[in-house]
């Protein structure tokens, strides 16, 4: 079975601080990690794969095998960060996606 | 707007009744996928379509949920006798299934929202 667990439901960090989002996963073979943002009022919409390799709006993930998890990091907060963010799972075929059940991120003043 | 779309945006009904979600995936888009979002839970997989075949159900889709996507193209969410557990977000998505790097991105719709009273 697939699962992925956030264990934060709201994080709230001063603009300018780093953000960290944890994001752990059970999976037995190779998934593919995504983080989805969903921004107020907005369709939830991806924000980054591991594959990728990329940094999206300061926004980096890596996956730790050894430790199941991937976490979402930015070294200096701002305010249109905030918004709800899952972390998500998908196997082998580019099929279903696995939500956690999200973390709500706060920036403020 | 070129995205998914989703109709309707709000639904209520009572309990008991039967209600039809559409929606429609981005054009060139072979994969359709339906999920359910409840209050303070991620979206939930409950079925998906390539084209026009159903490939996967969830053992959350119940005998009163019924998907199809006739031609491929868009696609219906039923369900028979509403319960009040019933009641979330139903979220459509779409990708295209290549082997590249990029078919793995699914977009989301606005969702609809689903009452039952």
């Amino acid at each position: 079975a697939q699962r992925v667990t956030q264990p934060e439901k709201l994080l709230s960090v001063f603009k300018g601080a780093p953000v960290e989002l944890k994001c752990n996963y059970s999976y037995s073979g190779s998934p593919e990690l995504f983080w989805y943002v969903q921004y107020s009022r907005q369709r939830l919409q991806l924000l980054l794969r591991h594959i990728s390799r990329e940094s999206i709006k300061g926004f980096t993930a890596d996956l730790n095998k050894g430790e199941t998890s991937f976490h979402l990091k930015k070294p200096f907060a701002q305010e249109e960060d905030s918004a709800m963010y899952y972390c998500a799972l998908s196997g082998a075929g580019a099929s279903k996606l696995t939500f956690g059940t999200g973390t709500r991120l706060q920036v403020t003043l | 707007d070129t995205g998914v779309s989703q109709d309707p945006r709000h639904k209520i009904t009572k309990r008991g009744q039967n209600v039809t979600f559409r929606c429609d995936p981005i054009s060139e888009h072979n994969r359709l996928y339906w999920y359910r979002q409840t209050l303070g839970q991620g979206p939930e997989f409950l079925t998906y379509f390539q084209n026009e075949a159903q490939l996967e159900k969830s053992r959350l889709l119940s005998d009163r949920f019924s998907a199809e996507r006739p031609k491929g193209s868009f696609s219906t969410l039923e369900i028979q006798r509403t319960e009040q557990g019933d009641s979330a977000m139903y979220l459509c998505a779409s990708s295209l299934a290549f082997r590249t790097v990029d078919d793995t991105e699914a977009f989301f719709g606005q969702g609809t929202r689903l009452t039952v009273v």
